[in-house]
């Protein structure tokens, strides 16, 4: 079973708009959550992270939120520029290992 | 460059022949991870090392798949008797922290 589920293969958005990613898990017992951007060959790179103890963790661009109550997280980029086009994993930690998602690919729309 | 290498960076063998891959880590960080990517997937999580202990191993990681970090530094992994199944991204990982990872590019392993 997934316990990490990113629902939407692709997402394509405007140069310039807001993109949002989703994810949802089922695993309570998660400590952090991450995003990782991945560009062909090469591996996945860390974007951001939050504690399961937050709500909201922001970095330039980025920004991931969590709403536990849900078991949902979404990470979004704004402004979104040419250079965020890849694919989006979002991963969730425990017990020392991360669990990835499918991974979500962005196209970024000139 | 002091980010984690990977090497070879592909890799296409035989059916039944025996691969090594290597992986150096980030030079500070003590744990050390492996994992498996196929098309469409994420990485699947396939073990960890803390220095040159190895702390667990998943369920993926079947009798023919060991891997060893001697000292602490570098580790392989060693996968005997490939299958076509085995034909994957393999993909290592170092942190101080466990739930912030850096990878390597990968190797990715073509089993003919």
């Amino acid at each position: 079973d997934q316990q990490v589920k990113q629902n939407s293969p692709s997402l394509s958005v405007q140069e310039g708009r807001i993109s949002i990613l989703n994810c949802d898990y089922t695993n309570s017992m998660f400590d952090y959550f991450l995003w990782y951007k991945k560009y062909p060959a090469e591996g996945p790179t860390f974007l951001i992270s939050i504690s399961s103890i937050k709500d909201k963790n922001e970095d330039g661009r980025f920004t991931v939120f969590l709403n536990k109550s849900a078991k949902h997280l979404s990470l979004h980029i704004v402004p979104s520029q040419p250079g965020d086009s890849a694919v989006y994993f979002c991963a969730a930690s425990s017990d020392d290992k991360i669990i990835f998602g499918k991974g979500t690919r962005l196209h970024i729309l000139p | 460059d002091t980010g984690v290498s990977q090497n070879p960076r592909h890799k296409i063998t035989k059916r039944g022949q025996n691969v090594t891959f290597r992986c150096d880590p980030i030079s500070e960080h003590n744990r050390l991870y492996w994992y498996r990517q196929t098309l469409g997937q994420g990485p699947e999580f396939l073990t960890y090392f803390q220095n040159e202990a190895q702390l667990e191993k998943s369920r993926l990681l079947s009798d023919r798949f060991s891997a060893e970090r001697p000292k602490g530094s570098f580790s392989t992994l060693e996968i005997q008797r490939t299958e076509q199944g085995d034909s994957a991204m393999y993909l290592c990982a170092s942190s101080f922290k466990a739930y912030e990872q850096y990878f390597g590019p990968g190797t990715r392993l073509t089993v003919t």
